[in-house]
């Protein structure tokens, strides 16, 4: 199945650091959506985004929905140990259909 | 609000027999809810959309009479894998549509299956 792609695919950084990561495709989406999965547990929703160019903040997390719609980013500040954890991305195509597809992931260790 | 449970957490089973795992949305109702599988270190991939009242949407390579999808109620959708294999074992999880923010997913924590 389709994949969207996702960078870095995975990194290590200090506590305190702030980190980047995105999400890109060659299609439009029309929402955006970014998840952090913790080992053996379902995706947790983290930020929602609808119009391009919409900027969210949910506590030290801020995501981005792309002006071209074809991609979206996501930003921790100042990371803890708690952080760690793997972070999707989620696209939809077409509003009505509700369909998701995933990124690829970003694995996120945070060191004390 | 917005939690979605699913049963079981954990199932080991051998190989020809059949496996029952249900997803419920425990706050809301939800219409359409959906099945993923996950394998290591992999993105989830959508295996099938199930509606309430309707035939289960199966996605391209899914095979439908393999991987048997109920939508009886606006609460609870079951997925059975029939004539489980050791190549059927990953991590399932489920997701219900949330009527409160448009298009969005929640999930279950999923359903670690095992198949000797």
């Amino acid at each position: 199945g389709q994949q969207l792609n996702q960078s870095p695919q995975s990194m290590f950084i200090q506590e305190g650091e702030d980190v980047s990561m995105n999400c890109t495709s060659s299609s439009i989406f029309n929402t955006w959506l970014w998840y952090k999965q913790d080992p053996g547990e379902g995706p947790v929703l983290l930020i929602a985004l609808y119009k391009a160019g919409e900027l969210t903040s949910n506590g030290r997390l801020t995501a981005q929905f792309g002006i071209t719609r074809k991609d979206s980013f996501l930003n921790i500040s100042a990371s803890i140990p708690s952080d760690v954890g793997i972070y999707f991305c989620a696209g939809q195509r077409t509003s009505g259909t509700y369909k998701y597809i995933f990124g690829t992931g970003t694995r996120l260790k945070v060191l004390a | 609000g917005a939690v979605v449970s699913q049963h079981p957490s954990r199932v080991i089973c051998k190989s020809g027999t059949s496996v029952k795992i249900e997803c419920r949305s425990l706050d809301f109702q939800a219409t359409t809810m959906f099945w993923y599988r996950q394998f290591p270190k992999q993105s989830l991939m959508l295996m099938a959309t199930s509606n309430e009242g309707s035939k289960a949407t199966y996605e391209q390579g899914v095979e439908k009479d393999k991987f048997l999808i109920n939508h009886a109620s606006l609460t609870l959708s079951t997925l059975t894998v029939t004539s489980a294999h050791p190549e059927d074992s990953s991590f399932y999880i489920c997701s219900a549509l949330s009527p409160s923010g448009p298009d969005t997913q929640y999930f279950g924590p999923g359903t670690r299956l095992t198949v000797l």
